[in-house]
């Protein structure tokens, strides 16, 4: 298993354009979380999935962001109709819920967005 | 609301001199786990070292230790014989045990330069 894996690595867009990005999660990881990071700042929780089901999604996440984790696998993040204060890092990150509190979690190296 | 505080946006040490990076975090919770993560440039996000609130021990990792105040809400990193590849943005980061999210809360980080 080669770890989180995130894909594209940089992904710059004009404005209004729709983007996806894709997530493939460690694979005995039923845990899927997706963080945004702007320049100079922490990461912040944007959704997260157990399995297949998209248990929490932040204020953060606007209607123009839908996630999705079909069959529990990878995940896709997509953001319809771009902003440019959508340009930021998207993190991926993965865990197992027994072990998550002890271990944190096993992040991807994320997408960076930039809106042009 | 639980925030986490790194009141140091950049420090800078020479190789192998030791040096502490702050964090406090605010939290209403008494069971939690405290987490420092380390972003190398371009790079993924990895764990360094963790804490779990109800041990008065403070952890240590090889050269990495914390200092866990609990009273003070203080989780302080002290990085020893500092390395070159020490480099990087330091995430303090705190989650509470009986979090079902599983939500990790980042600081703003601190960023490190270790000189030669």
């Amino acid at each position: 298993d080669t770890g989180v894996s995130q894909d594209p690595r940089h992904k710059i867009t004009k404005r209004g354009q729709n983007v996806t990005f894709r997530c493939d999660p460690i694979s005995e990881h039923n845990r899927l979380y997706w963080y945004r990071q702007t320049l100079g700042q922490g990461p912040e929780f944007l959704t997260y999935f157990q399995n297949e089901a998209q248990l929490e999604k932040s204020r953060l996440l606007s209607d123009r962001f839908s996630a999705e984790r079909p069959k529990g696998s990878f995940s896709t993040l997509e953001i319809q109709r771009t902003e440019q204060g959508d340009s930021a890092m998207y993190l991926c990150a993965s865990s197992q819920t027994l072990t998550e509190p002890l271990y944190g979690y096993t992040f991807g190296s994320g997408t960076r967005l930039t809106v042009v | 609301a639980q925030t986490v505080t790194q009141s140091q946006p950049e420090m800078s040490v020479q190789e192998a001199e030791t040096v502490t990076l702050s964090c406090t975090y605010d939290t209403s919770e008494s069971n939690y786990y405290l987490f420092w993560y380390k972003q190398p440039p371009s790079r993924q996000m990895i764990l360094v070292i963790r804490q779990e609130a109800y041990k008065q021990q403070n952890a240590t990792e090889n050269r990495f230790s914390v200092n866990f105040q609990k009273a003070a809400k203080s989780f302080s990193l002290k990085i020893s014989d500092s390395q070159l590849g020490d480099t990087a943005m330091y995430f303090c980061a705190f989650i509470p045990i009986y979090n079902q999210g599983g939500k990790l809360i980042f600081g703003q980080g601190t960023e490190l330069s270790v000189k030669p």
